[in-house]
């Protein structure tokens, strides 16, 4: 077990829908992390936050967005859903930065199919 | 650029040794990470090597690091049937002004270990 925990599990949803991911960090984690995990794009960094602010920007699309509480606790959320959005969303956190080998800790992740 | 390279499958035979080779773009990389994924599951935490090292050994787990030719690789002793998942190499990538950095994965290999 990690201790990052993502909500919900499962998603099945329709095109043009908007949905709402959460993820809670490892206690004391500062960083949060989302990634998306599709079959033909690999594992996609989308978007870093910081103590609640963002920090660093992926392959994250304008139709997506996230944001980090005070409680660290994040949300990512996808509107005008399209077919090619199914995939996997994973978060994980960090206590510190990657470059100085504090590694990321994953979620078990939210599978999200659009129907 | 950010791009690592991963070969996609791995076959061997319970008992053997696996070896699973990495090749990554930035030089400047300082940590570089492997991680496996099990089927419906999140990314665990291998281990991982800072760039500095040639070799780290964990258990079972030998990681080389040739950092002249960027390449990783990961070598797993006594191969079992439960170690049978999807292994991803991550170089880390730090923001242009500093102060963010990211991880950036391979596609991932998967072994598959038969009796």
């Amino acid at each position: 077990d990690s201790g990052v925990t993502q909500t919900p599990k499962h998603l099945i949803t329709a095109t043009g829908q908007r949905v709402t991911l959460r993820c809670s960090p490892r206690s004391g984690d500062l960083s949060v992390y989302w990634y998306q995990q599709s079959l033909d794009q690999g594992l996609q960094f989308l978007i870093q936050y910081y103590n609640g602010e963002e920090r660093a920007k992926g392959n994250i699309l304008e139709r997506f967005s996230a944001q980090q509480f005070p409680d660290l606790h994040s949300e990512l959320n996808l509107s005008s859903l399209e077919l090619g959005d199914s995939a996997l969303y994973f978060c994980a956190s960090s206590d510190g930065e990657v470059d100085q080998g504090s590694p990321l800790h994953f979620g078990n992740g939210t599978r999200l199919t659009v129907t | 650029g950010e791009d690592v390279e991963q070969s996609l499958f791995l076959s061997v035979r319970e008992g053997d040794s696996s070896v699973i080779n990495c090749t990554y773009t930035d030089s400047s990389s300082t940590y570089l990470y492997w991680y496996k994924q099990e089927p419906g599951a999140g990314l665990q935490l291998l281990t991982y090597i800072f760039s500095n090292m040639d070799m780290k050994q964990d258990q079972r787990l030998t990681v080389l690091l040739n950092k002249k030719d960027k390449h990783l690789s990961l070598r797993i002793a006594d191969t079992q049937t439960g170690d049978s998942a999807i292994y991803f190499c991550a170089e880390s990538i730090m923001g242009i002004s500093g102060g963010y950095n990211k991880l950036i994965f391979g596609a991932g290999t998967r072994l598959a270990v038969h009796p």
